[in-house]
């Protein structure tokens, strides 16, 4: 069985500042894509980033990057730069390989504030 | 452009009523999931599908199912909601590659 584990209960960054967002995982499949969304007050889920398991480089995507440790089963979101709008739950989740197994497992999430 | 949409966003109900909520997408997707999100637990799977007739358990079934007579819907049913199934209520879709699910807006659900 696949696992998500988010533990940080809650985040606080100074605005302009870098915060990193634990998540690790645990899955006995060698093949496997992981995945961060944002869900701000406003409830919608929004897709950030992915990093697959063969990527051999950490995924980027604007201000957002994956640092990804497979060795360490860890995929932890670092958000630079940080805005008030980043404030908002994290939530890192992971897929099985492609075809019949391709559910979504999500971790509990993390409150991220950002403050002024 | 293509979407994923819910319906109702907001539904009250009472107690033994069955309930309905609709999910409809036009990515042309294969995958379907419904997710429920309550405080301290993340985004638990309840139902998914893999393609039209499919339909397989969550981690969280019991109470709810559902049907998938298409591509582009997968209706979640309650059939005889309870107040442990307050929550809020998420549809979403995927390919069958690595590529990110798209998730609808959500369901709030409560029931009284």
């Amino acid at each position: 069985a696949q696992k998500i584990t988010q533990t940080q209960p809650g985040m606080f960054v100074q605005e302009k500042e870098a915060v990193t967002l634990d998540c690790t995982y645990d899955t006995s499949d060698p093949s496997y894509g992981l995945f961060w969304y944002k869900q701000p007050s406003s409830g919608e889920m929004i897709f950030l980033i992915y990093q697959g398991s063969y990527d051999q480089q950490n995924a980027t995507e604007g201000r957002y990057s994956l640092n990804f440790q497979k060795a360490r089963k860890s995929a932890n979101l670092v958000i630079s730069a940080s805005q008030l709008g980043d404030s908002a739950m994290y939530f890192c989740a992971m897929r099985r390989s492609s075809g019949a197994n391709s559910k979504l497992t999500f971790g509990k999430g993390i409150t991220l504030s950002v403050r002024p | 452009d293509a979407e994923i949409t819910q319906s109702p966003r907001h539904k009250i109900t009472e107690t033994g009523r069955q309930v309905t909520l609709a999910c409809h997408q036009t990515w042309n997707h294969n995958n379907m999931f419904w997710y429920r999100q309550d405080l301290g637990h993340g985004l638990r799977l309840i139902h998914y599908s893999y393609g039209v007739q499919d339909t397989n358990k969550g981690e969280v079934s019991d109470g709810y199912s559902v049907s998938r007579s298409n591509t582009e819907d997968l209706p979640l049913t309650l059939e005889s909601a309870a107040s442990s199934q307050t929550s809020v209520y998420f549809c979403a879709s995927s390919d069958g590659s690595f590529t990110e699910a798209f998730f609808g807006q959500g369901t709030r659900l409560t029931v009284v």
